[in-house]
């Protein structure tokens, strides 16, 4: 069965820190990658997209980029960290037939 | 930019009692939508894929219609308990799968 995991679950970084965030997909092949942000208040938001490895699709201009060294591997990374970058980092991938998404248990980042 | 609105954004409802909440969207070059249910502390979990107009889903005691011509989907809880208490996302597929999310409505149960 396939299963997808993130780390780490909580971080408290100060502004101006770099960020890296991990996301790996076991069970599956060439699977649809996503990062998604929630905001205090507000819905999900996607940031990234991937097709496959070394394509990236970037939805909304900001200091966070994404790269995927891996078939199965997604990263989220800062080099300076904003307060606004402060939420919940949700991975997910999805089934390519559907679309369904398939979310990793999130990563809740806090800037100060 | 695709815009998907849901509404209410919270609804609190006597346990037991049925309600239902709605999701509209831009109704041309629609491709599928999707329901998710996301529990506190958990992670987002898909309800329902819808794909065709006049399409109807129920999973238990939860069901979902879809009207891509008008552009709207209907999520319905009948008779709720208090672990559906959650916030329901609909989410629409913008090309090469990429998921617009909406807002989200929050249901609280009240016992």
């Amino acid at each position: 069965s396939q299963t997808i995991h993130q780390w780490p679950a909580t971080l408290v970084q100060p502004v101006g820190s770099p960020l890296s965030l991990e996301c790996t997909v076991e069970g599956t092949s060439n699977p649809n990658l996503y990062w998604y942000r929630q905001a205090a208040g507000r819905g999900l938001q996607l940031l990234f997209y991937s097709v496959g490895i070394g394509q990236i699709s970037s939805e909304v201009p900001q200091n966070l980029s994404a790269s995927r060294p891996q078939d199965r591997q997604f990263i989220l990374s800062s080099k300076k960290l904003l307060l606004s970058d402060s939420g919940f980092y949700l991975c997910a991938w999805s089934v390519r037939a559907t679309g369904e998404l398939f979310f990793g248990e999130g990563s809740r980042l806090t800037v100060l | 930019i695709l815009n998907v609105e849901q509404s209410p954004q919270s609804l609190h409802v006597q346990e037991g009692d049925s309600t239902n909440f709605t999701c509209s969207f831009p109704s041309s070059n629609f491709y599928a939508l999707h329901w998710y249910r996301w529990e506190t502390a958990k992670s987002p979990e898909a309800l329902f894929v819808m794909t065709l107009n006049g399409d109807e889903k129920k999973k238990g005691r939860i069901s979902a219609t879809l009207n891509t011509k008008e552009g709207y989907s209907y999520l319905y809880i009948k008779g709720s308990q208090p672990e559906d208490s959650a916030t329901y996302l609909c989410a629409l597929i913008q090309g090469a799968q990429k998921l617009v999310f909406g807002q989200g409505t929050r249901l609280t149960i009240n016992p």
